[in-house]
């Protein structure tokens, strides 16, 4: 079983329609989560990031962690074409160790 | 603020070659991290230095694997020889050890390597 395991899609939506992404992970000493949006051809770029259950929201973005099922999600509101990417999972068990444990990340496609 | 700089962006080497990739991390972040994504895989953490010093390497898949990173500053990841399977993308990530920036990898956009 991995670690964390994450849809790989690919995922296609309108604009403007709100997009739900999901992880669920197995080790229950993981404490940080992140996501992390990735275009082609580039490194991936911190997105959001959360320690404890419950929500953060940033902008159209909203992280929400479920510690008790293991379970992470990324929400995106108003979705426009340039969140067009791949986005991906990554926890780590350790603040400031970031050995990250990522998901195998979600090719979003959003069309205008 | 230069991001963090990765060379080759792309190499194709024949098995049992030698390939050296380097990264030049941020100015000032002395955690660089190096993560490999191979094909259909999820990316995996590879190795830590802090500075100089290598942190962890519970990563590194064998022996044909060596990273460097002499006077704290930029890194080398050498594979030889090279193998089909070690094709992939290599990232290099840097993030500092203190402040606010602490908990934020910045990572460069990875060297593919392609082993035929």
């Amino acid at each position: 079983q991995k670690e964390v395991e994450q849809d790989p899609g690919p995922l296609s939506v309108p604009e403007g329609a709100i997009v739900s992404l999901n992880c669920t992970y197995s080790n229950s000493a993981f404490q940080y989560f992140m996501w992390y949006r990735q275009y082609s051809r580039k490194g991936p770029e911190l997105l959001m990031y959360t320690y404890s259950s419950g929500n953060k929201e940033d902008g159209r973005f909203t992280a929400q962690v479920d510690k008790s099922s293991k379970y992470i999600s990324l929400f995106i509101r108003d979705s426009q074409p340039s969140d067009s990417a791949t986005y991906l999972c990554a926890i780590d068990e350790l603040q400031g160790a970031q050995k990250l444990v990522f998901g195998q990340g979600t090719r979003l496609t959003i069309n205008p | 603020e230069a991001g963090v700089t990765q060379f080759p962006s792309h190499s194709v080497i024949e098995k049992g070659q030698t390939v050296t990739l380097r990264c030049d991390p941020i100015s000032g972040h002395d955690n660089l991290y190096w993560y490999r994504r191979v094909m259909g895989k999820e990316i995996k953490f590879l190795l830590h230095f802090v500075k100089e010093s290598k942190q962890d390497e519970s990563g590194m898949p064998n022996n044909r694997f060596l990273a460097e990173r002499t006077g704290g500053t930029y890194s080398t990841l050498k594979v030889q020889p090279a193998e089909l399977e070690d094709s992939g993308v290599y990232f290099c990530a840097s993030s500092q050890v203190w402040g606010p920036g602490a908990n934020v990898l910045t990572f460069g956009a990875g060297s593919r390597l392609t082993v035929l």
